[in-house]
């Protein structure tokens, strides 16, 4: 069975750091591409990230410089790095496989003073 | 970025009674391979996405056969059949042909009147 379990949101100030991370189980991280998508309180879902099995990666313009994707194969885990975290950045954010199939439950970011 | 327009917003349906939603893109989905990526996704409350069907008409497995997609070029219908109470979500479209820049539609509620 496969299992994507993300932990390390919480409350951060404005201008902040955040590291989230996508334990896999059932499931090779390395060879599959996986992407992280969020979605704001009551609002709709955001395509936010992408890492591909070859290590290329790809943002969402409003993340694009400040997030940073990457993932440790020994660890079968996947990462997304938040710098210079703004309020609007507040959502519950989604590791999810690249088909979007598999999705874990979601962990909750909130940025604010 | 490719907008994707979902129409009704909210849609009140009544047990056992057919529902339909529609997606329009503001460009063709069309991929270069011939191949169509529109993506509908159920969010049940207080729940993770789910996908329910992918390249426009393929249902995922274990998705019950009242739930059917359709549509071409830039619109697209998520159908209903008969409405069951577990059905009451959000459902979004997503578009997967212009990568990497994937986009969601806003998204409409389900609900039972």
């Amino acid at each position: 069975e496969v299992q994507l379990v993300e932990s390390g949101g919480g409350l951060v100030q404005p201008g902040g750091s955040l590291r989230l991370s996508c334990a896999a189980s059932g499931f090779t991280v390395s060879s599959n591409y996986m992407s992280w998508v969020r979605q704001a309180p009551g609002k709709g879902l955001e395509w936010v990230s992408v890492i591909y099995s070859g290590g290329s990666t790809y943002y969402a313009d409003s993340v694009k410089g400040r997030f940073t994707i990457s993932r440790d194969n020994s660890k079968n885990t996947l990462y997304l790095q938040m710098n210079s975290l703004r309020a609007e950045d507040t959502a519950v954010y989604y590791c999810a496989d690249g088909e979007l199939f598999y999705w874990g439950q979601g962990t909750l970011v909130t940025v604010s003073s | 970025d490719v907008v994707m327009t979902q129409s009704p917003l909210s849609l009140p349906v009544t047990l056992g009674q057919p529902a339909s939603i529609s997606c329009r893109s503001s460009q063709s989905l069309v991929h270069s391979d011939g191949n169509t990526y529109l993506n509908w996704f159920q969010q049940r409350p207080g729940q993770s996405p789910r996908r329910l069907i992918y390249k426009v008409s393929n249902r995922d497995s274990g998705v019950p056969d009242r739930f059917s997609g359709s549509g071409s070029g830039t619109d697209f219908t998520l159908k209903i059949s008969r409405v069951e109470a577990e059905d009451v979500g959000v459902y979004y479209c997503m578009q997967g042909t212009h990568w990497p820049s994937w986009t969601f539609g806003q998204g409409t509620k389900v609900e039972i009147k």
